[in-house]
């Protein structure tokens, strides 16, 4: 079944504790997306890449790092969460970035509670 | 860069009553608008999009209108079932595909039976 995995699910963590959440896709997609949903905020990019080893801010990257070293992985990594990155996040992946690709498979979403 | 606004943030229609959904944007250049559902639980998935050289869509009971001289484009669900009740996002893009999509706040329709 064609999917964008991400992991956990669910996770409680402390302020300064690093994480990372992981997401996986098996549809050979060049591109891949990190948001984050917040109520009344809609969803707001974080990261996205156009390919591996091509990674470029969206709208609210601080806090955030991503890395593409491999065309199905697409990790979000926090180095020092905060209160404020308690969220629900979403991994995207889609054919590429070009003209015509238009449709964006999402993970299933991981939430997210830094205390 | 592109600003999208999205109304209402919350509707309720009675099962069978239509559903309209009303987005509006700020960059004339933006030439894709995409709409998504997510169910409770779930990624968002697209429904249906349009692109600016085509004012009006359909599929089955959805349909998108644009009017891309208001800068405005809408969701319309006609005789709604409780399997609509949903979140509904609209989004814009100015590259035509689903690279940096701005996504709209959200509606959460809730169809009663």
């Amino acid at each position: 079944e064609a999917q964008v995995t991400q992991n956990p699910r669910y996770l409680i963590t402390v302020t300064g504790k690093k994480l990372t959440v992981t997401c996986s896709q098996n549809m050979n997609h060049e591109y891949m997306s990190w948001y984050r949903q917040d109520p009344g905020l809609g969803l707001r990019q974080i990261y996205y890449s156009m390919n591996v080893e091509v990674t470029d801010k969206g709208d609210v990257p601080e806090g955030y790092k991503v890395s593409r070293k491999e065309k199905r992985n697409f990790p979000l990594i926090l180095e020092s969460p905060s209160p404020n990155q308690t969220s629900l996040y979403f991994c995207a992946s889609s054919m590429n970035h070009r003209v015509g690709a238009n449709v964006l498979t999402f993970g299933a979403g991981s939430r997210l509670t830094v205390l | 860069g592109e600003n999208v606004e999205q109304h209402p943030s919350t509707l309720s229609v009675q099962e069978g009553d239509s559903a309209v959904i009303k987005c509006t944007y700020s960059d004339s250049a933006s030439n894709y608008f995409p709409w998504y559902k997510q169910e409770l639980g779930k990624g968002p998935q697209l429904i249906i999009d349009i692109r600016s050289n085509v004012g009006e869509k359909k599929d089955q009971r959805i349909a998108v209108t644009l009017n891309k001289t208001a800068k405005h484009f809408s969701l319309h669900i006609t005789e709604t079932q409780p399997e609509d009740s949903a979140v509904y996002f609209c989004a814009a893009s100015l590259s035509g595909s689903a690279r940096q999509l701005t996504f709209g706040s959200g509606t959460q329709l809730t169809v009663l039976p």
